[in-house]
């Protein structure tokens, strides 16, 4: 079974605004990690948070980890067309070494 | 830097064929990763690989499936017999994969499409 939930499953916006996906999980996780995934380039790392810390930041991305309530949201700012994609959360378990379980995905559109 | 090369890109098949999809890691790359991807959902991991050695393959369907790592560079993974459920992407991924519980990011390769008719 899937270890991640994104949330909203689909999400569209207009260019210039900020998206904002969420990730539940079930288990103790070592980091989460967020890709995304379109037709033109495949499926793509993005940040990877760990389990110690609270808020990253990689230039218009924000991710926040909140372990107590096994959650993470992926904030885009300024949102441009091409980043019309799916976005998935992977989680990294304690007991899992490396693997990686990915949720189902939120498929965002950015409309000119 | 060369990417994770897959090749065919694209397949079909009848069930109860066999086919083999072939994947060639970033260089140096340690662990490789096959994943399944059905449309519609995220990717899930068939088999993993740290050098030529199985990691992980506690979800690979074993009567079907198989996969290699012969040398600890490139990999190929077999279906036999296909069935209509194997319709979907199947994706190769490396990392640098230093130690058991690395967080390295994995880089994925483009996909072999595979549809079963």
């Amino acid at each position: 079974s899937q270890q991640g939930e994104e949330d909203p499953q689909a999400l569209s916006i207009q260019e210039g605004e900020n998206a904002t996906m969420n990730c539940s999980y079930k288990t103790s996780i070592n980091n989460l990690q967020w890709y995304r995934q379109n037709s033109g380039r495949g499926l793509v790392h993005l940040i990877l948070i760990r389990s110690n810390e609270r808020e990253k930041h990689s230039g218009r991305l924000r991710v926040t980890l909140d372990t107590s309530k096994k959650s993470s949201s992926l904030l885009i700012t300024a949102s441009r067309a091409a980043d019309t994609a799916s976005y998935f959360c992977a989680t990294g378990g304690e007991t899992s070494g490396s693997r990686l379980t990915f949720g189902e995905g939120t498929q965002l559109t950015v409309n000119p | 830097e060369a990417g994770v090369a897959q090749s065919p890109r694209y397949k079909i098949i009848e069930k109860r064929q066999s086919v083999a999809f072939w994947c060639n890691p970033i260089s140096g790359h340690a662990t490789l990763y096959w994943y399944q991807q059905i449309l519609g959902q995220g990717p899930k991991l068939l088999i993993q690989f740290q050098n030529n050695g199985v990691v992980d393959d506690s979800q690979l369907p074993k009567d079907r499936f198989s996969a290699e790592r012969l040398k600890g560079v490139d990999s190929t993974l077999k279906i036999q017999p296909a069935k209509l459920e194997d319709s979907a992407v199947y994706l190769c991924a490396s990392s640098l994969g230093r130690g058991w519980s690395s967080y390295n990011e994995q880089f994925f390769g483009p996909g072999t499409r595979l549809t079963v008719l």
